[in-house]
């Protein structure tokens, strides 16, 4: 069975930038998450849904993040514009239905911003 | 507010010792606690999944516990290898659709 697939691994830009990172679940997966890692912390979930339709994005910043999963497979995270403390890993999760099943990690988007 | 605090927050053994990471939660109402372990550079992958009936849970060298009542969990590694240095990070959600909650995780180094 495939993983959860994100890319780019790795992205450097300058602050103020654009950036998008891209997400493919695991398939038949309805739940899929985004969250950021901070160096030495655990993951801050970002947006959760539950395929096309968003279930909790109270800790997105919406100022500046934006995310959609227009067909309930793929999803797309994008920060505009971006600053230096958005430097960080972006995993993406995705789990059969709900936080009752089992979640996996794709291998998370490093993003630099200098 | 659902919070997991995670202790020690680093920890440095000798390969070959066994060691134990606490967890403890005041997520509520409680659905499930998993243990993940994080590989530098990588996604965090699953260990042990425990229900609130489930007290304990093993996966080869690393078992699991959970104590619902006092609401702590234990993750023991016996016989510790360097593969087993990481993070190793708790996990608590509560009833179907809510977020999943994250400990900071506990830095295990093994030394030779």
């Amino acid at each position: 069975e495939a993983g959860v697939a994100q890319s780019p691994r790795y992205k450097i830009i300058e602050k103020r930038q654009s950036v998008a990172f891209w997400c493919n679940p695991i398939s038949g997966h309805a739940t899929l998450y985004w969250y950021q890692q901070i160096l030495g912390q655990g993951p801050k979930l970002l947006i959760q849904f539950q395929n096309n339709g968003v279930v909790d994005d109270s800790q997105l910043p919406k100022d500046r993040f934006s995310a959609e999963r227009l067909k309930g497979v793929d999803s797309t995270l994008k920060i505009q514009p971006a600053k230096l403390e958005d430097s960080a890993v972006y995993l993406c999760a995705s789990s059969l239905v709900g936080t009752s099943t089992e979640a996996f990690f794709g291998q998370g988007t490093r993003l630099t911003v200098v | 507010k659902n919070q997991v605090e995670q202790s020690p927050q680093s920890l440095i053994i000798l390969e070959g010792k066994n060691c134990t990471l606490q967890c403890n939660y005041t997520v509520s109402p409680f659905s499930n606690l998993r243990w993940y372990k994080q590989d530098t550079g990588r996604g965090p992958v699953s260990l042990t999944i425990m229900t609130f009936s489930e007290n304990t849970k093993s996966n080869g060298r690393y078992t699991a516990t959970l104590d619902a009542d006092t609401k702590q969990s234990s993750l023991h590694i016996t016989a510790s290898q360097l593969s087993d240095s990481a993070s190793y990070i708790c996990v608590v959600s509560g009833t179907a659709g809510y977020a999943l909650n994250f400990g900071k995780g506990t830095s295990l180094l093994v030394t030779p």
